[in-house]
């Protein structure tokens, strides 16, 4: 079966860089999303990244995707309080429109 | 533009009930997809639905069944409900097959469904 790993946790400084790491397994994958996920809340996307591509900036978040090792991750800069949260990684499965594999989450814990 | 609205938002049911759940996508988002996230076993695909048509289906019993109306809003249903069912659902739209462009899912608050 398809299996997207994470580390399940990360603790990180107030104003230090995050980075979230995740291994997929699809390599037809055409696009791999990371989403935020703050308790009692649904998922929010954060970014996403074509699979034709190596790197993603959006304001604080960087994403590098390495295809060879299927390797994706999340670079926050400057993590805030706010950004303590569970993150996500997917990874669309195939021709799926709405069906994504999504690895177990990463729990982030940012500290004053 | 309103996101993804879920209803209930929480409910509390017995062993051998049955439960509807409810979800009005995005306005033009034709697509519609279930999950159900669960402490044991992460977030898993329940079903896609694009024009009232079942696109996908999960690995899930037949207890779990799905539909969607001419307007794009969709409801799954679970019969005969077990203790393993209380879960997060969550429902997701997206505008794929409509525009170019990447398959963003943008996913509801959920509903939280508690099974004693």
């Amino acid at each position: 079966g398809e299996d997207v790993e994470q580390s399940l946790f990360l603790s990180v400084r107030e104003g230090d860089s995050s980075v979230i790491n995740c291994t997929y397994t699809d390599s037809s994958s055409t696009y791999l999303y990371w989403y935020k996920q703050e308790p009692g809340a649904g998922l929010q996307l954060l970014t996403y990244i074509f699979s034709n591509m190596d790197m993603k900036q959006d304001q604080r978040l960087t994403v590098l995707l390495n295809k060879k090792d299927k390797h994706l991750s999340l670079r926050i800069a400057d993590t805030q309080t706010g950004d303590s949260a569970i993150y996500f990684c997917a990874e669309t499965l195939g021709d799926s429109w709405g069906k994504l594999q999504f690895g177990a989450g990463t729990q982030v814990v940012v500290t004053p | 533009k309103a996101g993804v609205t879920q209803t209930p938002r929480y409910l509390i049911k017995t062993r051998g009930q049955q439960v509807t759940l409810s979800c009005s996508p995005i306005s033009g988002h034709r697509s519609v997809s279930w999950y159900q996230q669960t402490p044991g076993q992460g977030l898993q695909f329940l079903f896609e639905y694009f024009s009232e048509t079942q696109r996908n289906k999960g690995n899930f019993p037949g207890r779990f069944s799905g539909r969607q109306f001419s307007n794009s809003r969709s409801e799954m249903n679970v019969s005969t409900l077990e203790l393993g069912d209380s879960a997060l659902y969550l429902c997701a739209s997206s505008s794929v097959g409509q525009s170019s462009g990447a398959n963003v899912l943008t996913f509801g608050a959920g509903s939280r469904l508690t099974v004693l």
